[in-house]
């Protein structure tokens, strides 16, 4: 079955620090890579996603994430982090292709919190 | 920026009871969604549901729970006598055709008393 993994569950850093969050999967196919992030009292919003291509995706707010298919991975990024970016993030992993129902199978997820 | 509504923002109750939890799906969407987070655990994926049947569901997603889209608009959850293990964070999803990427409501909140 398939299992996303997310190294960090916890993570403090002081406002322009630089952020890496840590994700693997467990699944040996195509996969389509997702991260979420719910800030305090709103819902799961998407900060990027992996298709196809390259492998070095940027999203919103300055975050992007780099999928290494041979690590099973796709570490977030973010080279200056703010206050506003306290929030839980989420790894998510769908299979790929088309004919699949297209459900997410969630990390644990990773709280950061910014100091000012 | 169209969004996916869930009502009530949060139901308060007792054990043993049914609770119906409703969703608005993006309106040209066409897969839905339903996933639940215990506080303090990983987001879980209950059932999808397309083409006005359930396309897959997990192991969590038994007998007690069901789905409906009883109008063409509204995605409901069931979940029939309510245990205190219920208690959760209910998760309404929608995707439209391509691309792939869930939308989500803010979430119902269940407490089960």
């Amino acid at each position: 079955a398939q299992s996303v993994s997310q190294h960090n569950h916890h993570v403090i850093l002081s406002e322009a620090a630089s952020l890496e969050l840590g994700c693997n999967y467990s699944y040996g196919g195509t996969v389509n890579l997702f991260w979420y992030v719910q800030y305090p009292g709103q819902h799961l919003q998407l900060l990027l996603k992996y298709f196809s291509g390259d492998p070095l995706v940027k999203g919103i707010k300055g975050f992007e994430a780099e999928f290494i298919k041979s690590k099973f991975s796709f570490n977030l990024r973010k080279p200056s982090v703010q206050w506003s970016d306290t929030a839980e993030y989420f790894c998510a992993v769908k299979k790929g292709g088309s004919s699949n129902t297209g459900k997410l199978i969630f990390g644990q997820g990773t709280t950061l919190q910014v100091k000012p | 920026e169209p969004e996916v509504t869930q009502t009530p923002s949060h139901q308060v109750t007792q054990m043993g009871q049914e609770v119906i939890l409703r969703c608005v799906p993006i309106s040209n969407h066409l897969y839905f969604y339903w996933y639940r987070q215990i506080l303090g655990q990983k987001v879980e994926f209950l059932v999808s549901f397309y083409n006005n049947e359930i396309s897959e569901k997990s192991e969590i997603f038994d007998d007690q729970f069901s789905v409906e889209r009883p109008d063409g608009s509204n995605f409901t959850l069931k979940i029939r006598s309510t245990k205190l293990e219920d208690s959760a964070m209910y998760f309404c999803a929608s995707r439209g055709l391509a691309g792939g990427e869930l939308f989500f409501g803010e979430g119902s909140r269940l407490t089960v008393l």
